[in-house]
């Protein structure tokens, strides 16, 4: 179990075009979702983080008018990518956590991982 | 800023040989701690997850865990070639209570034949 899907796993779009990205939780329901971005040969860089039904909470310098996150039900989350520039190019990873009713267990579980390349 | 540091790598072994994967954090209260493995190119997989001092082993797999050193290690035994991989530790944010994670920068391990 513990399973995240992503779609798209690629795509690539003109300078200025908006590009959303789904973030699926297939079976068990996600208490919190993340959203990272990766550069080449770089760490992981949270941008956000969702929960169902309350509005995501931004990390420091991510823009939240130009990276729209929804999470919609407890096993789905969208990233909107809006005005998509060539500098938003990256690897746009999701992943889930997978809450437990007691104790201090924390996992998160990584979707495959969506590749942006804005042209 | 809480922390976590992995030491720097790249690591190389042979086939065979044991590779050990070090991890430091910051934050004293953190209860959670992880292992993500990442292939180049792919996104990180889970491989270990320890929330007490001590040893916990999964196949090739150790994690190690101590909290009063502030320090977590894992260890793989009888490396393969196809264990070559980024390898990320994480560790949990107490303050939060969305369950955020904090990740070291990897540390990249390359296994030859």
């Amino acid at each position: 179990g513990a399973v995240v899907s992503q779609h798209p796993s690629r795509v690539i779009c003109k300078s200025g075009t908006s590009v959303k990205i789904e973030c699926r939780s297939l079976d068990f329901q996600a208490t919190t979702m993340f959203w990272y971005r990766q550069f080449p040969k770089q760490s992981l860089m949270l941008m956000a983080t969702s929960n169902e039904g309350s509005k995501a909470t931004y990390e420091q310098g991510v823009e939240k008018d130009k990276f729209l996150i929804n999470h919609a039900s407890l096993t789905l989350s969208t990233l909107t990518v809006t005005s998509a520039h060539p500098e938003d190019s990256s690897f746009y990873i999701c992943s889930a956590r997978r809450g437990w009713a007691s104790g201090p267990q924390e996992t998160q579980y990584f979707g495959p991982g969506t590749r942006l390349l804005v042209l | 800023q809480k922390e976590v540091e992995q030491n720097s790598g790249p690591l190389s072994v042979p086939e065979g040989a044991i590779a050990s994967l070090n991890c430091t954090y910051s934050d004293r209260g953190s209860q959670s701690f992880f292992w993500y493995r990442q292939y180049s190119g792919k996104s990180p997989e889970l491989i270990m997850s320890i929330y007490s001092n001590g040893d916990k082993e999964d196949g090739r797999f150790t994690a190690q865990l101590n909290k009063a050193s502030q320090y977590v290690s894992l260890l793989i035994r009888d490396s393969q070639p196809s264990d070559s991989a980024t390898y990320l530790c994480a560790v949990n944010d107490r303050g939060s209570t969305l369950g955020r994670l904090y990740f070291g920068r990897g540390t990249q391990l390359t296994v030859w034949p």
